[in-house]
């Protein structure tokens, strides 16, 4: 079985501030983890993928995130917020085996202020 | 290259009433799969397939019926429509999880008010 948990419904943050949004999973095997983008009345866009390469991983829009095994965690992170990285972030989690399914988290709301 | 096609976008159902979402994509990708998506539940699958002919149950099937006749098709019926069935709903397609996995695309979604 596996599960994801969100961290916070809603986070908000100053343009230029750091964003953290933070993700925590349960898998009982080996996972693929995944961070998607959704903006408001459209659907979701993938910012980056952890699939058992590197633990740092670069996305787009200058998103990252790191895998944690030890920590259970794929936080996503930005050192700069901007004005349009207000929306939905959902992260998600697949076992790299059998007829696993993608299961996301419940979501978080990035608001970003000037 | 179109990737994930949804149809309709939008639907007005009156309660008890019928339709069919249609699913397409063109990667020819095995597997795919119907989410909906309600205000602070994220997305649940409704059903998934991992291949032509093929149709399995995900977290919340009931009053859902699909088809997978071909393998670039995947259809979401809505046998009696219900309020409780007022989303949005999201397809998806993905290849068989391993090396080179890319995970999932999504189509653009459909919304779904029920009446």
């Amino acid at each position: 079985a596996q599960s994801v948990t969100q961290l916070g419904s809603h986070v908000s943050v100053s343009e230029g501030a750091l964003v953290l949004l933070r993700c925590n999973y349960s898998s009982s095997v080996p996972p693929y983890l995944f961070w998607y983008v959704q903006y408001p009345n459209q659907g979701l866009q993938l910012l980056l993928k952890y699939t058992s390469a590197a633990t740092l991983v670069k996305g787009i829009n200058g998103f990252e995130a790191e895998f944690k095994k030890s920590e259970t965690s794929f936080h996503l992170t930005k050192p700069s917020a901007h004005m349009s990285d207000a929306a939905e972030y959902f992260c998600a989690v697949i076992m790299n085996s059998g007829y696993s399914t993608l299961t996301f988290g419940k979501g978080t709301m990035l608001l970003v202020s000037p | 290259n179109a990737g994930v096609t949804q149809t309709p976008k939008f639907r007005v159902l009156k309660t008890g009433q019928s339709m069919t979402l249609l699913c397409a994509q063109d990667m020819n990708h095995e597997y795919m799969y119907w989410y909906r998506q309600d205000p602070g539940m994220g997305l649940r699958l409704i059903h998934y397939s991992v291949g032509e002919g093929t149709t399995a149950k995900g977290e919340v099937p009931d009053g859902y019926n699909v088809s997978r006749l071909k393998k670039q098709n995947f259809l979401l019926g809505l046998e009696s429509a219900a309020p409780s069935q007022t989303s949005v709903y999201f397809c998806a397609s993905s290849s068989v999880p391993g090396q080179g996995y890319y995970g999932y695309t999504f189509g653009s979604g459909t919304r779904l008010t029920v009446v």
